[in-house]
């Protein structure tokens, strides 16, 4: 089946502890994207990658890292959470950002609650 | 002023009504998407337009490129319809890694509740 996977799924964490949020597609697709979602401010971009080794900005970078190490995976990294970092997190993945005719793939969220 | 504009924010019908949910934008766009966002989170891509109208069973998407507007229809609403519809369109921008690239703006959504 045709999934993005992201894990964990829920966490709780403290202010300071780095942390790993790992997400997978089996889709063999170039493009993949993180998202947070907070209330009243919609999806916003974090982090994406047009291919292997290739990554860039999105609107809200800061206090996150990502790498693309392989085509199927694309870790978002929390080096040092703070609490303004809680929110739901989606990693999203396309075959490419290049065609009109994509259709994104959303994983299945991870919310983050940090203390 | 937000990129992406939808109303109404929310969205109260009773099972069977015909609803209508709406998408302005800004920006020079190559393609709108119309997500769904179920109740637990988990967010599905309905439609993908670049123009005209499309049709997916009870739902219909139609866009305006010259107006910048989008809708969203659903016929004979349900309640398992309830969900968050979030507008979200594909914005070319100069990437500092690889030349022109896209992103996704996305509208805040409108949630929608439909009654039995």
């Amino acid at each position: 089946e045709a999934q993005v996977t992201q894990n964990p799924r829920y966490l709780i964490t403290v202010t300071g502890k780095k942390l790993t949020v790992t997400c997978s597609q089996n889709m063999n697709h170039e493009y993949m994207s993180w998202y947070r979602q907070d209330p009243g401010l919609g999806l916003r971009q974090i982090y994406y990658s047009m291919n292997v080794e290739v990554t860039d900005k999105g609107d809200v970078p800061e206090g996150y890292k990502v790498s693309r190490k392989e085509k199927r995976n694309f870790p978002l990294i929390l080096e040092s959470p703070s609490p303004n970092q809680t929110s739901l997190y989606f990693c999203a993945s396309s075959l490419s950002q290049r065609d009109v005719t994509d259709t994104q793939y959303f994983g299945p969220g991870t919310r983050l609650t940090v203390l | 002023k937000n990129e992406v504009e939808q109303s109404p924010q929310n969205l109260t019908a009773q099972e069977g009504e015909f609803i209508t949910i709406n998408c302005s934008y800004s920006v020079g766009i190559s393609a709108l998407h119309w997500l769904q966002q179920h109740p637990g989170g988990g967010i599905v891509s309905l439609f993908m337009l670049s123009s005209g109208k499309k049709k997916h069973g009870r739902l219909i998407a139609t866009i305006n490129i010259q107006e910048k507007h989008s809708s969203l229809h659903i016929t004979a609403s349900h309640p398992r319809d309830s969900a968050v519809y979030i507008c979200a369109v594909r914005s070319k921008f100069m990437s500092q890694v690889g030349g022109g690239s896209e992103k996704l703006v996305f509208g805040k959504g409108t949630k929608l509740t439909v009654n039995p």
